[in-house]
């Protein structure tokens, strides 16, 4: 099982521009998450999606963020136009199942390291 | 809503002495707990979890027993090494009322540094 896989692993790019991230889960994980982590707020939820469709949207933080979830092995993460306080790790996460039980653990990606100047 | 909370970090220690980091938790259902690891430029791995009152979890030689009526999860290990610095994080996992979805919540995270 090559795990979740997450590109690019790093992006630098400057203020304005367009930022495209890259997830593909678990084969088989009908869950997907995005978090964001920084120093000063941690390990945020940004959305989440079962089974292709998102559930909760309420962590993006606003209109420049958007995902999608064409089919059930990519997402995306999308921010325009991006800014420098977006500077942050951003993971995608992955779970095998939805509802109950609520014991599924989550499958983490390596991560996205994007500075924004 | 659902929350958890554990201690502030980072917390130093020399190798082989014990490791105490608290977790205390609130949710509204009957969550799971978890206690997960971040390793220096790596993602978040599971390291233990416990799924229901009176569980205990381990893995590695840390332990973490699940305290409903104390609302805890703290995670211990009787002598650390160099090999566990990294970052842990407590979470629980709550059906709630979120519609029959999983909901996650983090805590803060805990550095833990282990000097030779």
């Amino acid at each position: 099982d090559a795990g979740v896989i997450q590109s690019p692993r790093h992006e630098v790019t400057e203020m304005g521009q367009e930022v495209t991230l890259r997830c593909k889960p678990i084969s088989g994980h009908n869950s997907l998450f995005w978090y964001r982590q920084t120093m000063m707020r941690g390990l945020e939820l940004l959305i989440y999606f079962n089974n292709n469709v998102p559930i909760d949207d309420s962590g993006m933080p606003e209109d420049r963020f958007s995902a999608k979830m064409p089919n059930a092995s990519f997402s995306t993460l999308k921010i325009q136009p991006s800014e420098p306080r977006d500077s942050a790790v951003y993971f995608c996460a992955s779970t095998p199942g939805q509802g109950a039980p609520s014991s599924y653990e989550q499958y983490f990606g390596p991560g996205t390291r994007l500075t924004v100047t | 809503g659902d929350s958890v909370t554990q201690m502030e970090g980072p917390v130093t220690l020399s190798e082989e002495a014990f490791l105490t980091i608290n977790c205390t938790y609130t949710a509204t259902g009957y969550p799971s707990l978890f206690w997960y690891v971040q390793y220096p430029g790596e993602g978040l791995q599971l390291l233990l979890k416990a799924t229901k009152a009176d569980d205990k979890g381990s893995n590695k030689g840390f332990e973490a027993t699940y305290r409903k009526e104390t609302t805890s999860f703290h995670l211990e290990k009787g002598s650390v090494q160099v090999s566990d610095s990294a970052v842990y994080f407590c979470a629980l996992s709550d059906l709630g009322n979120s519609g029959g979805y999983q909901k996650v919540t983090f805590g803060t995270g805990t550095k833990l540094q282990v000097i030779p």
